[in-house]
């Protein structure tokens, strides 16, 4: 398995209280993904990262925003949680290859709750 | 921008061959992937097929796709209990990709 980890792995939380997750590799790979995972919306990719503190919008990006200082860790946070922020969160990296399919390595996810 | 469709839920006998079918829209997707999601798991890449290709097999696993419809699918032969899971289909480009809602493949016996 890839080097994934991401922390916590459940947390509940109340509505206007600010929320970071935190996703780590240890495969140095550049590119880096937060999705979200909801019934019946399948995954939705939030942010991404291209590299150390080159970061870009994804489809459901707002109420979010990321850093990456460092390679191995890619940080999510919720400045102010909404109910509607309640999801299953997953990290994922992948390394370019050119012209070769890049496969996303998943982490094992994040459920966060906000009451 | 990309959109991915599939149908919410499928039910087969074990030993059957399952379907699980796909339509999207962008067709200048360079590959086409189906990742696999296990309860309470991160997903993992199943296969894929090359944009210019109708068809990949890989042991029990076939993908086919038809690029005039815009429709992919991923037929497991002989469906054991332990695929049961949630399929995903994806498109897009090299390091973004966009995915289906995902079909639950459920197997009885």
């Amino acid at each position: 398995d890839a080097g994934i980890t991401q922390s916590p792995r459940h947390k509940v939380t109340e509505t206007g209280t600010p929320v970071t997750l935190r996703c780590h590799q240890t495969e140095n790979h550049r590119y880096m993904y937060w999705y979200r995972q909801d019934p019946g919306h399948g995954l939705r990719l939030i942010h991404y990262s291209y590299g150390v503190k080159d970061t870009d919008k994804g489809e459901v990006s707002d109420g979010y925003s990321v850093s990456r200082s460092k390679t191995e860790d890619f940080l999510l946070t919720l400045e102010s949680a909404t109910s509607s922020q309640t999801s299953v969160y997953f990290c994922a990296i992948s390394e370019p290859l050119g012209f070769l399919p890049s496969e996303q390595f998943f982490g094992p996810g994040t459920r966060l709750t906000v009451l | 921008g990309e959109d991915v469709e599939q149908s919410l839920f499928l039910s087969v006998r074990e030993g059957d061959s399952s379907v699980i079918n796909c339509t999207y829209t962008d067709s200048s997707s360079t590959y086409l992937y189906w990742y696999k999601q296990e309860p309470g798991a991160g997903l993992q890449l199943l296969t894929y097929i090359f944009s210019n290709m109708d068809m990949k097999q890989d042991q029990r696993l076939t993908v086919l796709l038809n690029k005039k419809d815009k429709h992919l699918s991923l037929r497991i032969a002989d469906t054991q209990t332990g695929d049961s899971a949630i399929y995903f289909c994806a498109g897009g480009g090299y390091n973004k990709l966009i995915f289906g809602a995902g079909t639950r493949l459920a197997v009885h016996p």
